[in-house]
């Protein structure tokens, strides 16, 4: 089946750096990407889309300077968090799904990340 | 407005016994309906999808889901639970083309 790797799965870091988390398609050509946040005992929250070669498409109240999202090739998609704080800390889990609208979404298997 | 519930936050079941998670949707036509498992600490993995044709589909590790348009739902079924189907269940659905719209999740915890 579609595989989705997400890297790295867990990440410690100071308050005020960068992060950058990257979701690849290893078996699939993913037209479009899509980047979730989840609150612990939570559902997923969509963050962004965003579709190969195009800018991300940000969800109301989601900061686009905070959360850079690259999508450059059919297989590949960051999510940076600039300037991290401690309240950005959560887990972010990214999906990707192929062009045909017949196909599911497959996710990542997210990436935990702690701001001390 | 487009939204999916899933009524129940958290069930417990025997292992063995019978399972059904319950799932209901607001669209205003037959979306695409999915069902997702999470393990704590994992990413979702699908477990069974609806597009169109025989609305019994069959799933994964012996799910199923039956959609009824009538009643809005699409509730997920397994004819006796292991332990190892312990974990967080999503109900989603999108349209094609737009982004998975998820429930809350319901949590199953399967006991001896």
């Amino acid at each position: 089946g579609a595989v989705v790797s997400q890297h790295p799965s867990w990440v410690i870091c100071k308050s005020g750096t960068s992060v950058k988390i990257e979701c690849r398609s290893l078996d699939f050509q993913a037209t479009t990407m899509f980047w979730y946040r989840q609150f612990p005992k939570q559902s997923l929250m969509l963050m962004a889309t965003s579709n190969e070669g195009s800018k991300a498409t940000y969800e109301q109240g989601v900061e686009k300077d905070k959360f850079l999202i690259n999508h450059a090739s059919l297989t590949l998609s960051t999510l940076t968090v600039t300037s991290a704080h401690p309240e950005d800390s959560s887990f972010y889990i990214c999906s990707a799904r192929a062009w045909d609208r017949n196909q599911p979404q497959h996710f990542g298997d997210g990436t935990r990340l702690s701001i001390l | 407005a487009q939204s999916v519930t899933q009524p129940d936050i958290h069930i417990t079941v025997s292992e063995g016994a019978s399972l059904e998670l319950r799932c209901n949707y607001s669209y205003g036509a037959t979306p695409y309906l999915f069902w997702y498992v999470q393990s704590p600490g994992q990413g979702l993995q699908l477990l069974l999808k609806y597009f169109s044709g025989d609305t019994l589909v069959q799933g994964i590790k012996g799910f199923e889901a039956e959609f009824k348009r009538s009643q809005s739902s699409f509730n997920l079924r397994k004819p006796s639970v292991h332990w190892s189907d312990a974990a967080e269940y999503f109900c989603a659905f999108n349209s094609g083309n737009t982004p998975l719209v998820f429930g809350k999740g319901t949590r199953l915890s399967v006991i001896a």
